[in-house]
């Protein structure tokens, strides 16, 4: 069974950083691209990083460019996001998803942030 | 970037037919979207990609009551028979590479009522 399983999530002041990590299970990880999206309470989606299969390339929305930083290791089946300088605005459930034929077809369960004082 | 918007929320009775509509900017008219249902408190479901020729690639599992088309700007999903379990947020989506950068932008998203 394809399954993908977040954790790391939790409360954190301002300006820490915290590391959330997606190990995934059913499937070859390194054949695929993986996405972290978000949700902020009560609101939409919103896509914030994106990785190559094997590393090479990884991309970020322009609201998180230069304090999130992307990653995987392919051995351990398991991506990562390093979020540093956090501001009360990145409380949001993180999401990581596999991106296959262009799209996210498969869903973590998600892990909540929230940044409070 | 492109930019896909949706109306805020919609409404059916059970057995009804619904369209939710997407629509993109002008300027990227041409892009394939994608659908996610979002039930309450669940992560979010792939459904289908629309591409502006109307063709379809379904996620696994999805049933024929979700059925995908586009005309222009617009990407449609049409949910027939509904059911109560259809209740949920619909976001669509579009992937692009623009300038080499790879990026994903979302929908407002649908919050769906079955009455």
């Amino acid at each position: 069974e394809v399954q993908l399983l977040e954790s790391g999530g939790g409360l954190v002041q301002p300006g820490g950083s915290l590391r959330l990590s997606c190990e995934v299970s059913g499937f070859i990880f390194g054949s695929y691209a993986m996405n972290w999206v978000r949700q902020a309470p009560g609101q939409g989606l919103e896509w914030i990083s994106a990785i190559t299969g094997d590393s090479g390339r990884t991309y970020y929305a322009g609201s998180v460019k230069g304090r999130f930083s992307v990653s995987r290791d392919n051995s351990k089946n398991t991506l990562y996001l390093q979020i540093d300088n956090v501001r009360v605005d990145d409380t949001a459930m993180y999401y990581c998803a596999r991106t296959s034929r262009g799209a996210n077809d498969i869903w973590g369960h998600g892990t909540l942030v929230t940044v409070s004082s | 970037l492109p930019v896909l918007t949706q109306p805020p929320s919609a409404s059916a009775l059970p057995g009804a037919s619904i369209n939710l509509t997407c629509t993109l900017d002008n300027e990227h008219r041409t892009y394939t979207i994608e659908w996610y249902q979002q039930r309450p408190g669940r992560s979010p479901q792939f459904i289908m990609k629309v591409k502006m020729d109307g063709s379809l690639i379904k996620g696994d599992g999805i049933p024929d009551r979700f059925v995908g088309s586009s005309s222009g700007a617009e990407r449609y999903l049409t949910l027939t028979n509904l059911q109560s379990d259809d209740e949920a947020d619909y976001h669509c989506a579009e992937s692009h590479t623009i300038d080499g950068q790879v990026g994903w932008v979302f929908g407002g998203g649908t919050k769906l009522t079955v009455l």
